[in-house]
């Protein structure tokens, strides 16, 4: 089965550039998306196909996908994008993998 | 607007059974896959079952795989989780979302979750 690593935990200034990445063999050959859960909250999606942004996204999310590593971007990050970040990718073999998740605390 | 509104969480007995049932509305219930996801207290987001869109194709997680059924009665919009053997590992908010994309794109994602039931296994 495959694993989506995350780091645990990621620090910003506000207006700062925020970069999560998410690393695992399955990005290689597929697609990531990302979801933002705030405390208490269902998830959000926010990027999904590596680079899409849904309707009502800010566009200070942006994603990327190289190798075996996506990556979602927040530039210019506010108080409000405190929250948990996960990755999560899909295979035919395995069905839905989530990442490991990231705390984005904007200090 | 869509919404998914899950139902049928408590508190269970190790060893015992649950339902839990999603209600959806506001898109064509029958055109899209939907799964379950859970979250235990303080953990990351654990995929843990999905059903095709005819309900005719099942998939689990290997965690729950042989103890947890889910299915789907498209008249009535509604997506269930049967659980059973049920243990303490199992606590959790199970979340019920929508899927998105195909094989064809290359990834299926969830574009709506609903707010969430929680299982609470404990004697």
């Amino acid at each position: 089965s495959y694993e989506l690593t995350q780091p645990p935990s990621v620090s910003v200034s506000p207006g700062q550039t925020a970069s999560i990445t998410c690393s695992g063999d399955i990005l290689g050959h597929r697609y990531a998306c990302w979801y933002q859960q705030k405390p208490g909250h269902s998830p959000v999606l926010v990027i999904y196909q590596d680079t899409k942004r849904p309707s009502g996204i800010p566009e200070r999310f942006s994603g990327s996908n190289s190798g075996n590593t996506a990556t979602l971007t927040i530039s210019g990050t506010q108080a409000m994008d405190e929250a948990d970040y996960y990755c999560q990718a899909w295979d035919y073999s395995t069905a839905h993998v989530f990442g490991t998740g990231t705390k984005v605390t904007v200090l | 607007e869509v919404q998914l509104l899950e139902s049928g969480g408590g508190l269970v007995q190790p060893g015992g059974s649950l339902r839990l049932s999603c209600a959806a509305s506001g898109f064509t219930f029958s055109n899209y896959p939907m799964s379950w996801v859970r979250q235990a207290p303080g953990k990351g987001l654990e995929w843990v079952s999905a059903v095709s869109r005819s309900g005719g194709e099942t998939y689990y997680a290997d965690s729950v795989k042989g103890r947890f059924t889910i299915s789907r009665d498209s008249p009535k919009n509604t997506i269930y989780l049967e659980m059973n053997s049920l243990s303490a590992d199992d606590t959790a908010v199970y979340f019920c979302a929508k899927e998105e994309g195909g094989q064809s794109i290359g990834i299926y994602y969830f574009d709506y979750w609903g707010q969430g039931t929680l299982v609470t296994v404990s004697s």
